[in-house]
């Protein structure tokens, strides 16, 4: 059974820059969440989705968005990207967004110079 | 809100030393309860789990006891390895109108041969 697959691995961008991350999870699990890490902020929420509504949102800023795909994979953006904007992406899923807590994607790194 | 406090690491043992690595939240309810473990360069992976008081999780030798009255999920191993050094993390889920999981700052565990 494959795990939560995100794309790319890696990532550089320039200040400015807009990227799309990309996350395929888990056959069959309907809820897809986000989470930015960084050395500083640790592991933060940024969203959730299921069935392709947005359930729950962090407190990023709307530089910030996502969504999801009527197959369950989902996408986030950033635009106008900071410095700060460096970190680890993280895509997770779950069946229903359970409380039985998630699978966990091998992230993005994002790194913006 | 709710939070999740860990203690701070780094954590260093010898091999086949006994490990406690501490962790108590904050929440109204009665959330579920989990630890993650996040190994170099990659995503984190679920260890453990508990949805209740007095409830139990183990996996791989670890052990975390769910208690209310001290609402704290400690983890233990009687016996750690070297393929054991990674960073732990605790984390809780209410299962109310939000299914976000929110972490503590990571407890980095170094085991020397």
């Amino acid at each position: 059974k494959a795990g939560v697959t995100q794309t790319p691995r890696y990532l550089i961008k320039t200040r400015g820059q807009q990227v799309t991350l990309s996350c395929s999870p888990i056959s069959g699990h309907r809820s897809v969440s986000w989470y930015q890490q960084t050395p500083g902020q640790g592991l933060q929420f940024l969203f959730e989705y299921f069935s392709e509504t947005q359930r729950n949102k962090g407190n990023f800023p709307g530089r910030f968005s996502g969504r999801q795909f009527s197959n369950s994979r989902s996408e986030m953006n950033v635009s106008t990207l900071e410095l700060g904007d460096s970190a680890l992406y993280l895509c997770a899923s779950s069946l229903a967004g359970t409380v039985d807590g998630y699978t966990f994607g091998s992230g993005t790194r994002l790194t913006v110079v | 809100g709710d939070s999740v406090t860990q203690m701070e690491g780094p954590v260093t043992l010898s091999e086949e030393a006994f490990l406690t690595i501490n962790c108590t939240y904050t929440a109204t309810g009665y959330p579920s309860l989990f630890w993650y473990v996040q190994y170099p360069g990659e995503g984190l992976q679920l260890l453990l789990k508990a949805t209740k008081a007095d409830d139990k999780g183990s996996n791989k030798g670890f052990e975390a006891t769910y208690r209310k009255e001290t609402t704290s999920f400690h983890l233990e191993k009687g016996s750690v390895q070297v393929s054991d050094s990674a960073v732990y993390f605790c984390a809780l889920q209410r299962g109310d109108s939000s299914y976000k999981l929110i972490f503590g700052s990571g407890t980095r565990l170094l085991v020397r041969p």
